[in-house]
């Protein structure tokens, strides 16, 4: 029982650039989250999914797509990297919205 | 708005004292209240989830209490060890996780 993975654990991209972070979960979990941790501003919610096949923005989604296509696996894209997106990231996933969330170990993604 | 304030920011305390982190919110609508701990560099490992409809949680020597009406939920970590120099946050489910912005401690021997 993994819990949740997330792939790649470390990257390092240039402005315009584009990459997808991989999240996959193995508790058979409805919910899905992605949020970023920067200095001094905490967790921030980017994209959550209710479900296979649905997605919602949460607090900061500009600059970010993701898809859910299967239950176990929530994606982040970035299509054009920006130096503002230089965070570390967390996926997250619980089975409800009112139920404990468990974390990922995170992607640090530095854009120059 | 939700706003979540964790204090202190840091505290530095030596091994076997009994220490508080506190968190306080500003809208008490909330499903629950989570505790986790950060260590550097990892990634956030649940230690408490309090239900609103309770008063409190407890898991060894760590004790989460939860005051809904004022906005408070405190973290009690009874004879401290250097095992626990880590980053605490508080996030409150609204049915999103709001976090605040943590207590980083340090345990020196």
């Amino acid at each position: 029982n993994a819990g949740v993975t997330q792939t790649p654990k470390f990257r390092v991209l240039k402005t315009g650039q584009s990459m997808t972070l991989l999240c996959a979960q193995d508790m058979n979990h409805e919910y899905m989250y992605w949020y970023r941790q920067d200095p001094g501003m905490g967790l921030r919610l980017i994209h959550y999914s209710v479900g296979e096949g649905t997605t919602a923005k949460g607090e900061v989604p500009d600059g970010y797509n993701v898809s859910r296509l299967k239950k176990q696996n929530f994606l982040l894209g970035l299509e054009s990297a920006a130096p503002s997106q230089t965070s570390v990231y967390f996926c997250a996933s619980s089975f409800t919205d009112t139920y404990e969330q468990y974390f990922g170990p995170g992607t640090r993604l530095t854009v120059t | 708005k939700q706003e979540v304030t964790q204090i202190p920011a840091a505290l530095s305390v030596p091994e076997g004292e009994n220490l508080v982190l506190n968190c306080s919110f500003t809208d008490s609508a909330i499903y629950n209240l989570q505790w986790f701990r950060q260590d550097p560099g990892k990634g956030l490992t649940s230690l408490l989830l309090i239900q609103s409809s309770q008063r409190e949680q407890t898991s060894g020597r760590l004790n989460a209490s939860l005051d809904k009406s004022s906005g408070r939920s405190t973290l009690y970590i009874a004879a401290s060890q250097p095992g626990d120099s880590a980053t605490y946050l508080c996030a409150v489910n609204t049915d999103k996780l709001i976090f605040g912005t943590g207590t980083r401690l340090q345990v020196f021997p």
